[in-house]
């Protein structure tokens, strides 16, 4: 069935980097646009980038630009977010969702999330 | 960026009853709007999308409606397992936004 799984959550210092992955199966991944959506701590949703299904246009959201990179190998099926010059207000699970075939649309899968942590 | 101004905020109702939950743009965005419905520990799930489409396996008694600046999501006749947080999102132009969350409690 279509999956999303996320990995590489942790406990990280202030300042530091983490690289989160989130491996698709089910569907054609390659065909495609994705998200990275977080959720701090008990708080609401929060759009974190998008990348389009060839990985030719990407877009961040204003706390992240310039810090997050989101990627995609295609070939391994799978999606990143690395992070740098992480900051204490970047806690929060980060999920990855998939739009629908048709681009631009809502986010009809989502992975069960991985929790990121700064913290010293 | 379209902000979202979503309401209540928090609702208390019974099994049973007819809720809504609004949401309204601080600019149009045709019909592109989605909800979705999310229970403690889980991933959201969607529910409409398109402002009024029904994401398959939603039941029924979940309907949205709406365009322009003000959307709805309504859900009739509640059930156990409607007891959640209720989410909408612009997918209209990057930054993609949501509301700010309304949590459906038992009464």
């Amino acid at each position: 069935q279509v999956q999303l799984v996320e990995s590489g959550g942790g406990v990280v210092q202030p300042g530091g980097s983490l690289r989160l992955s989130c491996a698709a199966s089910g569907f054609t991944f390659s065909s495609y646009g994705m998200h990275w959506v977080r959720q701090a701590p008990g708080k609401g949703l929060e759009w974190v980038a998008f990348i389009r299904y060839d990985g030719s246009n990407k877009y961040y959201a204003d706390s992240v630009k310039g810090r997050f990179t989101i990627s995609r190998d295609n070939s391994k099926n799978t999606l990143y977010l690395q992070m740098n010059s992480l900051r204490a207000e970047d806690t929060a699970v980060y999920y990855c969702a998939k739009e629908p075939l048709a681009p631009g649309g809502a986010f009809d899968i989502w992975g069960q999330g991985t929790m990121v942590t700064v913290s010293s | 960026a379209i902000w979202m101004t979503q309401s209540p905020s928090l609702l208390s109702a019974s099994t049973g009853d007819r809720v809504t939950i609004s949401c309204r743009m601080s600019q149009g965005i045709s019909s592109y709007l989605a909800w979705y419905q999310q229970k403690p520990g889980k991933a959201p799930e969607l529910l409409i999308y398109a402002a009024s489409t029904l994401q398959s396996g939603v039941p029924s008694r979940f309907s949205g409606s709406g365009s322009g600046t003000d959307f709805t999501l309504t859900i009739s006749c509640l059930q156990s397992e409607d007891f959640a947080t209720y989410y909408c999102q612009q997918y209209y132009s990057f930054p993609i936004t949501f509301g700010q969350g309304t949590r459906l409690e038992i009464k």
